[in-house]
């Protein structure tokens, strides 16, 4: 079946640091969809890459599809207290789709 | 405009009882999903609603069941209730026909029904 793995599971950051969370699936992707859940709360929809290579920005957060469309990556640069929450990428496998376990994110004021 | 509601926000069951959980999509989408977050791990897809015709399911039992109703609205069912199925219950919505396209809505999740099962 789909195998997707997202890495870390954890990350405890000091503000101003940057953090990363990576997504990898065992089979090429059509697309990958990212969403940050705050403690408490529900998923939220952040975006939605396509094409090979792809590198979209969102003020502070950078996310990136691999060329061969089989992992992609959400960057912080300077996290802050507002990013805390858990991280899911999101890819279609078999007409559903299906969340990555999520990187929790905690930043240290 | 109204996101996506689910109702009720919290249910307490005990065991083998059976519980009944809504959600009302966003006006204009036809597609709606279900979810079972359990406390601590990550969302497992449970059912996809679209056009009132269930498209998909996940890895559950058939105690797990649900229907889409011709105003979209949708029920989840679980019947006899097991401890393990306490769980953050999470319904979204999305404006296209389902998944595989490259143009594939991005899903409007609700905030949860919390089922707990003692």
């Amino acid at each position: 079946g789909q195998q997707v793995m997202q890495i870390p599971q954890y990350q405890h950051v000091q503000e101003g640091e940057d953090f990363t969370t990576y997504c990898n699936s065992s089979t090429t992707l059509s697309n990958i969809q990212w969403y940050k859940q705050r403690p408490g709360g529900h998923p939220v929809f952040l975006i939605q890459l396509v094409k090979s290579g792809e590198v979209k920005k969102q003020k502070r957060l950078t996310f990136q599809f691999g060329e061969a469309k089989k992992n992609s990556s959400l960057h912080i640069t300077a996290t802050q207290t507002t990013d805390v929450g858990t991280y899911f990428c999101a890819l279609e496998y078999g007409n559903k789709l299906v969340f990555g376990a999520g990187t929790i994110l905690r930043v240290k004021s | 405009e109204a996101g996506v509601t689910q109702s009720p926000t919290h249910l307490i069951k005990t065991r083998g009882q059976q519980a009944t959980l809504r959600c009302s999509p966003i006006s204009g989408h036809t597609s709606v999903y279900w979810y079972q977050q359990a406390l601590g791990l990550g969302l497992q897809f449970l059912l996809w609603y679209d056009e009132g015709e269930e498209r998909n399911r996940g890895n559950f039992p058939p105690r797990f069941s649900g229907r889409q109703f011709p105003n979209y609205s949708s029920e989840l069912n679980v019947n006899a209730l097991e401890l393990e199925d306490s769980a953050l219950y999470l319904c979204a919505s999305s404006e296209f026909g389902g998944t595989g396209a490259p143009n594939t809505g991005e899903l409007f999740f609700g905030e949860g029904s919390r089922l707990t099962v003692l």
